[in-house]
């Protein structure tokens, strides 16, 4: 299986950081990797698919980029509403893993 | 609107069996690939399994594999999963999610697209 390791766990941020969450994998997987918003008690929300494609409806303030075992997710001037955990997932494969997830907090 | 509405969770003892439903509205449901996606308490994702819009290609995570079973019902656009000889790990939030499924190099390769379901916990306890 492939494995997805998140750096780092814990992001402490203020309103208006530029933030990067990097994501690296245990073997190339292209740019088959998406990114995920999760705040608590919600479903994961899609970010980032193909690495650095935006979803339909996200602030251009999320960026993505990297390929074959690296890649980094960028959110540029963080704003309250992006407090949240965020997980990168691999989809090289039929199977997908995740990360184990980056919570951003509020210093 | 795409929407994905999942049903079905709830407390059963271990051993026991659950059949979780996605009730999918928005989208022309058979040409989508459909995934389950799990998520412990205060734990990361584990991707459960996978069916093709057709059903010809389905895929489970080793931990579940002989023990659940994934299926749709495209004339009803809905997605299930019978979980089967549950065992308290499986415990957990379960999420349905719309992906499209391509052929990369003879590979299955399924891709997220768009909002997965608000999710249903299924608690595994004695």
């Amino acid at each position: 299986d492939i494995q997805m390791t998140q750096s780092p766990s814990t992001l402490s941020a203020s309103v208006g950081d530029r933030v990067v969450i990097t994501c690296r994998a245990s073997q190339s997987i292209s740019n088959w990797l998406a990114w995920y918003q999760q705040k608590p008690g919600k479903a994961p929300n899609l970010l980032i698919y193909k690495a650095s494609g935006l979803e339909s409806g996200v602030p251009s303030r999320f960026s993505g980029s990297g390929s074959g075992t690296e890649f980094t997710l960028t959110i540029n001037s963080l704003q309250p509403d992006d407090f949240a955990t965020y997980y990168c997932q691999q989809y090289n494969t039929y199977s997908w893993t995740f990360g184990q997830g980056t919570k951003v907090e509020i210093k | 609107e795409v929407q994905l509405v999942e049903s079905g969770g709830g407390l059963v003892k271990p051993g026991g069996s659950l059949r979780l439903s996605c009730a999918a509205s928005g989208f022309t449901f058979n040409t989508y690939s459909m995934n389950w996606v799990r998520q412990a308490p205060g734990k990361g994702l584990e991707w459960v399994s996978s069916i093709s819009g057709s059903s010809t290609y389905i895929y489970y995570a080793a931990s579940v594999k002989g023990r659940f079973t994934i299926s749709r019902d495209n004339a009803k656009n809905s997605l299930y999963l019978q979980m089967n000889s549950l065992r308290v790990e499986d415990t957990a939030v379960y999420y349905c999610a719309r992906v499209q499924l391509t052929m990369v190099g003879g590979v299955h390769v399924f891709s997220p697209t768009g909002p997965w379901g608000q999710g249903t916990l299924v608690t595994v306890s004695s």
